[in-house]
């Protein structure tokens, strides 16, 4: 079946360093991923978006690629805050419009 | 000022309980969406309209129906509650079809526990 997946385990850096998070999918090319940050108790906050024919989209801070060898989208932040902790949800376009989710990436950034 | 709301954002009930949950959006989308997010944190797409029309329809117990009044609206009607109902509901919407590229942006969710 259609999947994508992230690291499951939190990613702990130090202020000012570049956070660097993985999505792999399998069993499918999905036409663009999404970047979603989710804070606790709240909804889903969309980031960027990348198209399969895109290598690389950037924004202010963040920065995602695409590589449909690997099967693998990169999401970047650099000169990382701690503001920026939150949990990443990448998300990859199914069938019949519908938008395949990992379960997402925890990032603490530490002052 | 409020994008996608949803109502209540709380909801407490006994099992076999029948609950609804409220979900408006003043973006003008034309899509709306329900997803179930589990204490696993898993987002799983229940249900998705488009202009009223029924689109996205996942395998969920059928005592799960959601109900579109008109685009701006989408109501979700649970019967016969059980305790793995227990999730946060989030309501979502996007401009166009749901198709490429279409971002979704959702609401704050409604956590329902049933005891």
């Amino acid at each position: 079946s259609q999947k994508i997946e992230q690291n499951s385990e939190a990613l702990n850096i130090q202020e000012g360093k570049t956070a660097t998070l993985t999505c792999n999918y399998t069993n499918y090319s999905p036409a663009y991923l999404q970047w979603y940050r989710q804070d606790p108790g709240r909804g889903p906050v969309f980031l960027l978006l990348i198209r399969e024919n895109e290598k690389e989209k950037r924004k202010e801070r963040l920065k995602v690629t695409f590589d449909t060898t690997l099967k693998q989208s990169l999401f970047h932040i650099t000169a990382s805050q701690p503001a920026d902790s939150a949990t990443y949800l990448c998300a990859g376009a199914g069938n019949n419009r519908k938008l395949i989710w990992g379960l997402g990436t925890s990032l603490a950034v530490n002052p | 000022d409020t994008a996608v709301s949803q109502t209540p954002k709380y909801l407490v009930t006994q099992m076999g309980n029948d609950k609804s949950i409220k979900c408006e959006q003043n973006l003008g989308h034309d899509t709306m969406y329900w997803y179930k997010q589990d204490s696993k944190k898993f987002l799983k797409i229940m249900f998705s309209y488009n202009n009223k029309e029924l689109i996205i329809n996942e395998t969920v117990p059928n005592r799960f129906s959601p109900k579109s009044p008109d685009k701006a609206h989408l109501n979700l009607h649970i019967n016969s509650l059980e305790l793995g109902d227990s999730a946060v509901y989030f309501c979502a919407s996007s401009p166009r079809d749901g198709g490429t590229g279409d971002t979704q942006y959702f609401g704050p969710g409604t956590r329902l526990t049933v005891l």
